[in-house]
């Protein structure tokens, strides 16, 4: 079935640190792949997204790159601030009986430190 | 664009009470509405999709009468939880997409209701 394996968070950075958090996926078919963030109390935010193979995805110093021969879709960014301080959340969208649906991955803290 | 609007943000209710959720799409036409929950510290389960104008599609194992969902225009669904019960407290998240069930299109995010059940 169609899946999505996030790192387990928390991850913890100083700012101005590079980050990566890691994200693989199982589909069947074409899907297209996010990253929402989702600040404390808050709803999802879409922060990128891709839609077919080698799409690059980028917002705000974020960015991903849609890498079918490894299935994954990693998210990265050059050099983090306090404010990057959230929870990410790696999403596919793919068609299941019939219909578009996300399926997310289980989700990765961040916690940038000043 | 892509603004969602979820109401109320929180809301704390006695025990055996129905409570309704709006999830607004403010500009843009949305066909398509999805409701999540969420546990503390865990990813977005699916509990409906619903489509405007018809009767929404459940996800296994989410009892249809319990919560009851109606998108009867274009810009808001609702959501009921009806004699909600404690173990219903949970944050609740709507999402809403421009396009219909078969449009690959990115889902938006209102910013979720925080239910307690007292």
């Amino acid at each position: 079935g169609n899946s999505v394996t996030q790192m387990e968070g928390p991850v913890t950075l100083s700012e101005e640190a590079f980050l990566t958090i890691n994200c693989t996926y199982t589909a069947t078919g074409y899907p297209s792949l996010f990253w929402y963030v989702q600040y404390p109390g808050e709803g999802l935010q879409l922060l990128l997204k891709a839609t077919k193979a080698d799409d690059k995805g980028s917002n705000k110093g974020f960015e991903a790159t849609y890498r079918k021969e490894t299935t994954s879709f990693h998210l990265e960014k050059g050099s983090v601030q306090v404010s990057d301080s959230a929870v990410y959340f790696c999403a596919l969208s793919t068609v299941t009986s019939g219909t578009y649906k996300y399926i997310f991955g289980t989700g990765t803290r961040l916690k940038v430190l000043a | 664009g892509a603004v969602v609007s979820q109401h109320p943000s929180w809301v704390i209710c006695k025990s055996g009470t129905s409570v309704k959720i709006e999830c607004r799409s403010l500009d843009f036409q949305a066909t398509t509405m999805f409701w999540y929950r969420q546990f503390p510290k865990q990813s977005l389960m699916l509990m409906a999709t619903s489509n405007e104008g018809s009767k929404a599609t459940y996800e296994q194992g989410v009892e249809k009468d319990k919560f009851l969902i109606n998108h009867a225009s274009l810009t808001l669904s609702t959501l009921t939880v009806t004699s909600a019960h404690p173990e219903d407290s949970s944050f609740y998240i709507c999402s809403a997409k421009r396009d219909g069930l078969y449009s690959n299109q990115p889902q938006h995010f209102g910013d979720g209701t925080r239910l307690s059940i007292l």
